[in-house]
């Protein structure tokens, strides 16, 4: 199985709404990872859990929050989001480390946030 | 973390062979190579990765020069849906935690 699995694939949410999104390997990978895409632009990293440890980018905003509640998964939990929030969430994982590393990302979650 | 440099865009016809090239200037010694393709609304897709000179697998060569600071996606007779994002990534893999930063990619556009 190297399949990255994201629920749900599309999210539409208000500004007050609090709401996670999910992302799940089986894959033993030990880095996960979350992404922001927005329209014809690279995708942003945001976090990355590897080995039990986050790393963030410091540019991210509080109003998104990781967790990590096993090797598996990693969630993103989501409130008080703005408009510009509006973008495709990306999740991958990887061994992190070690030669001949493939990063496997999963399709994305769609975002709008009215 | 190295940076990359990537042209903005492409453009090829169906059975060329395109050459995408990638400049790493500040690699270290510890960075490998990888490069993804990305389709719109799609999460990236593994191509190949490398350390030196050449690798090959059934998709695509990559060629790394001998100083390292740069490298070139080969993509041998392309078709219409070869028209996608390829993105350039250089990470210490061996020694340190992969990062997996994006850059700006290269549009490649393949027309009939």
């Amino acid at each position: 199985d190297t399949e990255v699995t994201q629920t749900p694939k599309h999210l539409v949410m208000g500004m007050t709404n609090k709401k996670s999104l999910k992302c799940e390997q089986h894959m033993g990978h030990r880095a996960m990872y979350w992404y922001k895409q927005k329209a014809k632009k690279p995708p942003e990293l945001m976090f990355v859990y590897s080995y039990e440890k986050l790393s963030i980018n410091e540019s991210v905003p509080s109003r998104f929050s990781p967790e990590c509640p096993n090797s598996s998964l990693l969630n993103l939990h989501l409130h008080a989001l703005q408009p510009e929030d509006s973008a495709l969430y990306l999740c991958a994982s990887s061994q992190g480390t070690g030669k001949n590393t493939e990063a496997f990302f999963g399709q994305g979650t769609r975002l709008t946030v009215v | 973390l190295a940076k990359t440099t990537q042209p903005i865009s492409m453009d090829s016809y169906e059975g060329q062979e395109v050459n995408i090239t990638c400049s790493h200037n500040n690699i270290a010694t510890n960075d490998y190579i990888t490069w993804y393709q990305q389709f719109p609304s799609q999460g990236p897709r593994f191509i190949i990765q490398g350390y030196k000179t050449k690798v090959t697998n059934e998709v695509a060569s990559l060629f790394i020069p001998a100083d390292r600071k740069s490298s070139t996606l080969s993509l041998p007779r392309v078709s219409l849906s070869d028209t996608a994002v390829y993105y350039c990534l250089v990470d210490p893999l061996n020694t340190g935690f992969q990062k997996l930063v994006f850059g700006t990619g290269t549009r490649l556009l393949v027309s009939p």
